[in-house]
Formats: C-alpha cells, structure tokens, sequence
C-alpha cells in the first residue's frame, strides 16, 4: 500500500465549476497535510496547508481534513484555465522526517 | 530573496559517467531534501539533510547514488555510473523547519542519460 494516493485523473471541470480532488494517507499517525501545484514541466508550489480536522479556507481553495478517514481533500471553487496543472498531495508521516507525496492529479479547467 | 537555487537545469550524460547536481537552499534554510520524478509519475522521496549531516536517506538507492550537504557550499547529489534508468528531473526543497511541511522547491535538474 502507498503512503499516500491520489486518482491520477485527469479531472476536467468547465469554468466557474467546482474541481474536488481527493487523497487518501496510509499512516494513521500523520500530522501535517499540503497541497501542492505543479505546472507541466516547472516545480512544485505551495498552495495549501491543513493540520486539524475540518475545513481551512483560502481565497477560492479549501482543504478539508478527515483523520479517522484518513482522507485529505481540495476544493477549487470559480475554476480557472490557469488552475488547470497537476495537484500533488503531500503528508508528513509521523515515522519519519520525509514528506510522501501521491502521484497527482491532473486538473484540466475548460474554458 | 532568491528562491531555491538548483544547476545545472539540464544534463546529459552518457551511460558510465558521473552525475553531480547542486542545490543552494533559500537564504535561512538549514534544511534540503532531494526528490526524484519520473514522467507521469509523483515525487519519490530520496534524502534529507541538514548542514553536514544526513538525517534520513531511506529512499536513496544502496547503490551509485550520494548526497552530502557541507558547511559552506551547497547540497551535492551524486549518481555515479549513471544508467539510462536514472533520467528523470530531480528537485530539490528547502525548510526553515524540520517537518513544516513547506517546502520550497526549485526549477529541477533534468538528467538524460543517453
């Protein structure tokens, strides 16, 4: 089982829609969960961070933390054409001090 | 405030020879990490270092693959006696913190064994 996973997609959403991309976590003692954006052929951009259960608002983003499900989330509210990049979902595992990330999404916002 | 500074952005190498990418973290960040990414594919855990110590190298290869992080200079991986499996782009991240979890990655060293 992988530490972290996500469905790789892709996910296409027209503008203005909601995108909902998901990400399950293997260890259960995980503190600290992030979402990250990666555009084709750049690197890796914070977006968003959540450490306790519920939802963390920023701008159109929201995370959305369930730890007895183990299931971390991210909303993107207004879809844009600039969203359309691949997400990775990254958890600090508890057993040691590397970040896991999933293989990512991708999210294709049509005009 | 520079970002995460990584070179080269591209190599080519042939099958044999060595491969050494550097990294210089954010100006204040004692901590690196090492990543590699294939296409298609997520980030894969390789090393984690802080000044002249490595802390935790569990998804480096046993075998070719080094990195050190000096007192003065910036972090170095190394693979040795690259194979044509070893192409891939391989990023670098700085922290402030240890397990922040914000890590600010640079532009990737693309590596093309040929």
């Amino acid at each position: 089982q992988k530490e972290v996973e996500q469905n790789s997609g892709p996910l296409s959403v027209p503008e203005g829609a909601i995108a909902s991309l998901n990400c399950t976590y293997s260890d259960r003692g995980s503190q600290s969960f992030f979402w990250y954006r990666q555009y084709s052929g750049k690197s890796p951009e914070l977006i968003m961070s959540i450490y306790s259960n519920g939802d963390k608002e920023d701008g159109r983003f929201t995370a959305q933390l369930n730890k007895a499900s183990q299931y971390v989330s991210l909303l993107i509210r207004d879809s844009q054409p600039s969203d359309s990049a691949t997400y990775l979902c990254a958890v600090n595992l508890q057993t040691g001090n590397q970040f896991y990330f999933g293989t990512g999404t991708s999210l294709t916002v049509i005009p | 405030n520079a970002g995460v500074m990584q070179n080269p952005r591209h190599l080519v190498r042939r099958r044999g020879q060595e491969a050494r990418l550097r990294c210089s973290p954010m100006k204040g960040h004692s901590h690196v990490y090492w990543y590699r990414q294939l296409p298609e594919e997520g980030l894969k855990f390789m090393v984690y270092l802080q000044k002249e110590n490595i802390i935790d190298e569990s998804g480096m290869p046993k075998e070719r693959f080094s990195a050190e992080f000096p007192k003065e200079g910036p972090s170095i991986l190394r693979i040795q006696q690259v194979v044509r499996g070893d192409s891939a782009a391989y990023f670098c991240a700085s922290s402030p913190r240890v397990n922040t979890g914000e890590l600010f990655f640079g532009e990737g060293s693309r590596l093309t064994v040929l």
